[in-house]
């Protein structure tokens, strides 16, 4: 069974940065390509990035809100994928998801709060 | 960037009716088109994916259907656990675009 849960969240201030995590499980996650969906509380869904499988090159893309402040990475020895924030604004609040290429299933999400 | 338009934004229906929510691209996106529910308070669920396929688990009352820019949700006959945000999401190209959302909500 496909398992994904997101951890790291939390409350920073405008300008800090946060590096949330995603422990996957129930697949073979070093050949996965992985993404990172955000959401704002009442709000819709958000694309934030995609990172390829090793083997495919393991290349980030980026939507353009976060594009040179966000970094995806991964470590497959520890099935783990990461979402490197910096620079953070109060637009970047929300629930943060990772998924498979597959998007689904969803985890529980992780919620980032940046705020003064 | 492709833009998903959502139609309507928000319904309000009764249990048994059959709901029609309709997704519509800027341009194509082939058959890369993803349909998701979101309950109240909990992660979105993805229903269906390539236009019309049924994910595992998903009830047959749920159908996709569609091509190149225009999509459609159907909902066959609505039961209480359907009333839900329905998202459409393009996964043709980057950045990969939802459509703003569809409420259905309890007529």
């Amino acid at each position: 069974e496909v398992k994904l849960v997101e951890s790291g969240g939390g409350l920073v201030k405008p300008g800090e940065s946060l590096r949330l995590s995603c422990a996957a499980s129930g697949f073979t996650f070093s050949n996965a390509w992985m993404n990172w969906v955000r959401q704002v509380p009442g709000k819709g869904l958000e694309w934030v990035g995609r990172i390829k499988s090793k083997s495919d090159g393991g290349t980030a893309d980026y939507a353009a809100p976060v594009k040179g402040r966000f970094i995806i990475s991964r470590d497959d020895s520890r099935n783990t994928l990461y979402l490197q924030m910096y620079s953070l604004k109060n637009e970047d609040t929300g629930f943060y998801y990772c998924m498979t290429a597959r998007f689904a299933p969803w985890g529980q999400g992780t919620l980032v709060t940046v705020s003064s | 960037d492709i833009q998903m338009t959502q139609s309507p934004s928000s319904l309000s229906a009764s249990v048994g009716d059959r709901v029609t929510i309709t997704c519509r691209a800027s341009q194509t996106t082939t058959n890369n088109l993803n349909w998701y529910q979101q309950e109240a308070g909990k992660a979105p669920k993805l229903l269906i994916y390539g236009t019309s396929t049924l994910q595992r688990g998903v009830p047959s009352r749920f159908s996709g259907s569609g091509s190149g820019t225009d999509f459609t949700l159907t909902i066959s006959s609505l039961q209480p656990e359907d009333f839900a945000t329905y998202y459409c999401q393009q996964t043709y190209s980057i950045p990969y675009t939802f459509g703003q959302g569809t409420k259905v909500d309890i007529k």
